[in-house]
């Protein structure tokens, strides 16, 4: 099946510090790209929706300006948390699809913000 | 709007022995229905899906599961479980035919004993 892997798988940093996670599709052109994120013991809730090439739309209560997502090209989406803080600290999963078939997710990124 | 409730965090059985995972969904729309399966530091995986075809749905790995709109349920079901069977369990339901708008449900683990 197709695979989607995300970089880091962890990342521990500190408050105020921007991270960047980086989601690729390894062997399909993902023309969408989606953001989850986990919380403990919690359902994945869906963060924003990127298309290649245009701008992410973000769910209701999502802060488009503190997780800034770049889907540049048709293989790799970018999640950025800017200035993080210990409440952001998550599980963050990925997924990507071609043209509205199953969605692949990545393994997620365990972020720590101290 | 769409909600997906799974009714058991955990669930332990022996190897060989059937297995239950439990799932209660809310949809305004005739719903599209998943279970996905995340083992520990994996992607999710999907198992299988129901979109308005039979209503029992066979997966892989032995799996399968039976949509019955008069009890809003979809459970997940095998007839004897294996050591590597144990993960996490989600219910999924999206409210079209496509993969577009996935609301997970919180996840069921499931152990497997000797």
């Amino acid at each position: 099946g197709a695979v989607v892997s995300q970089h880091p798988s962890r990342v521990i940093c500190k408050s105020g510090t921007s991270v960047k996670i980086e989601c690729r599709s390894l062997d399909f052109q993902a023309t969408t790209m989606f953001w989850y994120r986990q919380f403990p013991k919690q359902s994945l809730m869906l963060m924003a929706t990127s298309n290649e090439g245009s701008k992410a739309t973000y769910e209701q209560g999502v802060e488009k300006d503190k997780f800034l997502i770049n889907h540049a090209s048709l293989t790799l989406s970018t999640l950025t948390v800017t200035s993080a803080h210990p409440e952001d600290s998550s599980f963050y999963i990925c997924s990507a699809t071609d043209r509205g078939n199953e969605q692949f997710f990545g393994p997620g990124t365990r972020l720590t913000v101290l | 709007a769409q909600s997906v409730t799974q009714l058991d965090s955990h669930v332990s059985v022996s190897e060989g022995t059937p297995v239950l995972l439990r799932c209660n969904y809310s949809s305004s729309y005739s719903p599209s229905l998943f279970w996905y399966v995340q083992h520990p530091n994996k992607g999710l995986q999907l198992l299988l899906k129901y979109t308005s075809a039979a209503t029992l749905v066979k997966g892989i790995n032995g799996f399968e599961a039976e949509f019955k709109k008069s009890e809003t349920s979809f459970h997940l079901t095998k007839p004897s479980a294996h050591m590597s069977d144990a993960a996490e369990y989600f219910c999924v339901v999206s409210m079209n035919s496509g993969y577009s708008t996935l609301t997970f449900g919180k996840g069921t683990m499931l152990l497997v004993s000797p």
